[in-house]
């Protein structure tokens, strides 16, 4: 059964660094492609980073040069290093993993929170 | 980026009911589109991919369509679990957008 369980969310100041986690299980996390999305309190959907198995990353605009997608495969588990957070960083981060259908997210973990606040 | 819309942002209904939403990206994206539904405080679930496919155990009432720029995604006869938000997604090009929801509640 494929599982992804995050952690590592919590409060965090202006300014300051978080890692998130994604334990995988089920599957392996280097042959897929694997995502963060978040959601801000009562907002929408923002795709935030992918890791292509082939190691390729990308990144949305509005963390570009701050976070960074990683993976350790003896771990099996998926990681969002977040730097330089901002108060509009603050959100329900989702660990996804890319199903084989049409470049389509096909499961997600619950989600860890990342507050950022003074 | 390509942008994403949807309508209506929110829609009554009733359980029986047919329901259609629009998803319209702001340049063709041929069939690159899923579809997903999400439950309060919950993480979202894919029903739909490459814009018509249904993904396994997905109920049929559920159907998308579409190809380019326009998608709707409709549900043929409303259950009361289908009471939640709906969203599309874009797989084209990177930044993969999604739309801002459709939440489709209890008339």
């Amino acid at each position: 059964e494929v599982q992804l369980v995050e952690s590592g969310g919590g409060l965090i100041q202006p300014g300051g660094s978080l890692r998130l986690s994604c334990a995988a299980s089920g599957f392996s996390v280097s042959n897929n492609y694997m995502n963060w999305v978040r959601q801000a309190p009562g907002k929408g959907l923002e795709w935030v980073s992918v890791i292509y198995s082939g190691g390729t990353t990308y990144y949305a605009d509005s963390v570009k040069g701050r976070f960074t997608i990683s993976r350790d495969s003896s771990k099996n588990t998926l990681y969002l290093q977040m730097n330089s957070l901002r108060a509009e960083d603050t959100a329900v981060y989702y660990c996804a993993r890319r199903g084989d259908g049409g470049r389509s997210i096909d499961y997600w973990g619950q989600g860890t929170l990342v507050t950022v606040s003074s | 980026d390509i942008q994403m819309t949807q309508s209506p942002s929110s829609v009554s209904a009733s359980v029986g009911d047919r329901v259609t939403i629009t998803c319209r990206a702001s340049q063709g994206i041929s069939t690159w589109l899923a579809w997903y539904q999400q439950k309060p405080g919950k993480a979202p679930k894919l029903l739909i991919y490459a814009a018509s496919s249904l993904q396994s155990g997905v109920p049929s009432r559920f159907s998308g369509s579409g190809s380019g720029t326009d998608f709707t995604l409709t549900i043929s006869s409303l259950q009361p679990e289908d009471f939640a938000t709906y969203y599309c997604q874009q797989a084209n090009s990177f930044p993969f957008t999604f739309g801002p929801g459709t939440k489709v509640d209890i008339k």
